[in-house]
C-alpha cells in the first residue's frame, strides 16, 4: 500500500516567515494530494490540494508544489500569521484494490508562529 | 446543508460496553470513512464505503464494524470497548467520479470517546 512520510513534526517560525512542510509518496500510481489544517481540538479542514498533472498550485499566501519523479510534494506558506498556528496533514491519494480511491495521510507537522 | 455531523461529540465507556457513533451527511457524497486519531498522530483509516450497501476495511478495523444502509448514513459500532479505543474518532465524506477524480474530503466534527 501507499506510505506517506511527512517532515517536520514540529515547525516553529517568527510571524512574517515562511514555512515550508514537505511530504514523500512511495506508490507513483498516487494521482491526488490534497493538505489538511487541524487547529486545536477541531476537524481537519481542506486548505489546497493538488493533483498528479499539474506542478505547482497557488492560493494567496499558500502554495503546494508536486515533483512526481521524485515523489515527494511540499507545503509553503509565506508572511505567516499566529493564526497560521495549527496541525498540517499531507495525504496522498492512490486507486486502492478493488477500485476504490483511499487517502493515505502523513503524521501531521505542528506549526507554531510566534508573534 | 449541514456537510457531515456526528453524534455524540463525547462518551465514556466502560470496559466490555458497546456503542454506536453515527454519521450522517447530507451532500450526496458516494465516499464515506471512518477515522481515529490519537494524540499527537495522524488519521488512522477504520472503515471505508464506496456507496451504498458495500464497505470495506481500512488499516485498523480490529474491534469496530460498519454498515451503509443509505448514502446518508454511516454508523460505526464498537463491541466490547477496550482502553486502547479511547481516542477522537471522525467521520469524513467525499465525491469520486466514474474516471476516478477525487473531490474534497469533509470531516465532521469529531467523537472523544474514553474508555475506563
Amino acid at each position: 500500500g501507499e506510505n506517506v512520510e511527512q517532515h517536520p513534526s514540529t515547525l516553529s517560525v517568527q510571524e512574517g516567515d515562511s514555512a515550508v512542510i514537505k511530504c514523500t509518496y512511495s506508490d507513483s500510481a498516487s494521482n491526488y494530494f490534497p493538505w489538511y489544517k487541524q487547529e486545536l481540538g477541531k476537524r481537519p479542514q481542506l486548505i489546497i490540494d493538488i493533483r498528479s498533472n499539474v506542478g505547482e498550485k497557488k492560493d494567496q499566501r499558500i502554495a503546494v508544489t508536486l515533483n512526481k519523479t521524485a515523489k515527494h510534494f511540499s507545503l509553503h506558506i509565506t508572511e505567516t500569521q499566529p493564526e497560521d498556528s495549527a496541525v498540517y496533514f499531507c495525504a496522498a491519494s492512490i486507486q486502492a484494490t478493488g477500485g476504490s480511491y483511499i487517502p493515505t495521510f502523513g503524521r501531521g507537522t505542528s506549526l507554531i508562529v510566534h508573534p | 446543508n449541514a456537510g457531515v455531523t456526528q453524534t455524540p461529540k463525547f462518551r465514556i465507556l466502560k470496559i466490555g460496553q458497546s456503542m454506536t457513533l453515527q454519521c450522517t451527511q447530507d451532500m450526496n457524497h458516494n465516499y464515506m470513512y471512518w477515522y481515529r486519531q490519537d494524540p499527537g498522530m495522524g488519521l488512522k483509516l477504520i472503515y471505508y464505503s464506496v456507496g451504498a450497501g458495500i464497505t470495506d476495511k481500512g488499516e485498523v478495523p480490529n474491534g469496530y464494524n460498519v454498515s451503509r444502509s443509505t448514502t446518508e448514513d454511516f454508523p460505526l459500532r464498537l463491541e466490547l470497548a477496550a482502553p486502547s479505543q479511547t481516542s477522537v474518532y471522525f467521520c469524513a465524506s467525499s465525491y469520486v467520479t466514474g474516471t476516478g477524480r477525487q473531490e474534497t474530503q469533509y470531516f465532521g466534527p469529531g467523537t472523544r470517546l474514553l474508555v475506563l
